[in-house]
């Protein structure tokens, strides 16, 4: 099973700053089978970014996804107000073996 | 529209047994896998498993494996989640979402364990 490690657990910035999130596998994921998620306090997850780099519809253009092999990451370019939220990534392989990172909190500074 | 629609709270005692529902509309239920996720009080999500309600192959994160039965009705576009024997342990919200990419997910249904 893939482990993936998300850094750091918490990230604390100001409105309007630029944010970098980090996804590290335990092996080599295929690009094609990594996403991010956002959760707000009470709610679902919200796809992101998949097939690391493509933003899901209707997601802001300052969100994107880069990355391959063990290391991904996400980039929020300029933080608006409603993106401070927990952040996860998520791999699933050929086999339908799936596993999500922990989880990074973006708070406000 | 695609939708996912969970079924509401449940609050039970240790040892009793559960099925909570994902009904799906908007889309063919047959053609997409369908997986549950655990979010424990506080904590963050786990891949429980995940079925394919054309065939019913069905798969479990080998944490789970035992512990829960995922099943679905091609009759009425609805996966479930299912318990035999409770534990308090089993307290968390359990979401459905719609695999490949996860892209559409049910409201989350609470399940409270506690004597």
């Amino acid at each position: 099973e893939i482990v993936l490690t998300q850094s750091p657990g918490t990230l604390s910035l100001s409105p309007g700053e630029r944010a970098t999130l980090s996804c590290r596998a335990s092996q080599s994921v295929s690009g094609s089978y990594l996403g991010w998620y956002q959760q707000k306090p009470g709610q679902a997850p919200r796809l992101l970014i998949y097939g690391a780099s493509s933003r899901a519809t209707g997601i802001p253009d300052r969100f994107s996804g880069s990355g391959s092999g063990t290391d991904f990451t996400l980039t929020i370019s300029r933080l608006a107000p409603e993106d401070f939220a927990v952040y996860y990534c998520q791999q699933y392989d050929g086999s339908l073996s799936i596993t999500f990172g922990q989880g990074t909190r973006l708070e406000i500074k | 529209e695609v939708q996912l629609v969970q079924s509401g709270p449940e609050l039970k005692k240790p040892g009793e047994s559960l099925k909570i529902s994902c009904k799906t509309s908007g889309y063919r239920f047959t053609s997409y896998w369908i997986a549950w996720v655990r979010q424990m009080p506080g904590q963050g999500l786990e891949y429980m498993g995940i079925i394919y309600p054309g065939d019913s192959d069905t798969r479990y994160s080998p944490s789970f494996q035992g512990q829960v039965t995922i099943s679905a009705d091609k009759s009425i576009s609805t996966a479930y989640l299912q318990w035999n024997s409770l534990k308090a342990s089993d307290t968390a919200i359990y979401f459905c979402a719609r695999s490949g990419i996860f892209d559409i997910w049910g409201q989350g249904t609470k399940v409270t364990v506690s004597s």
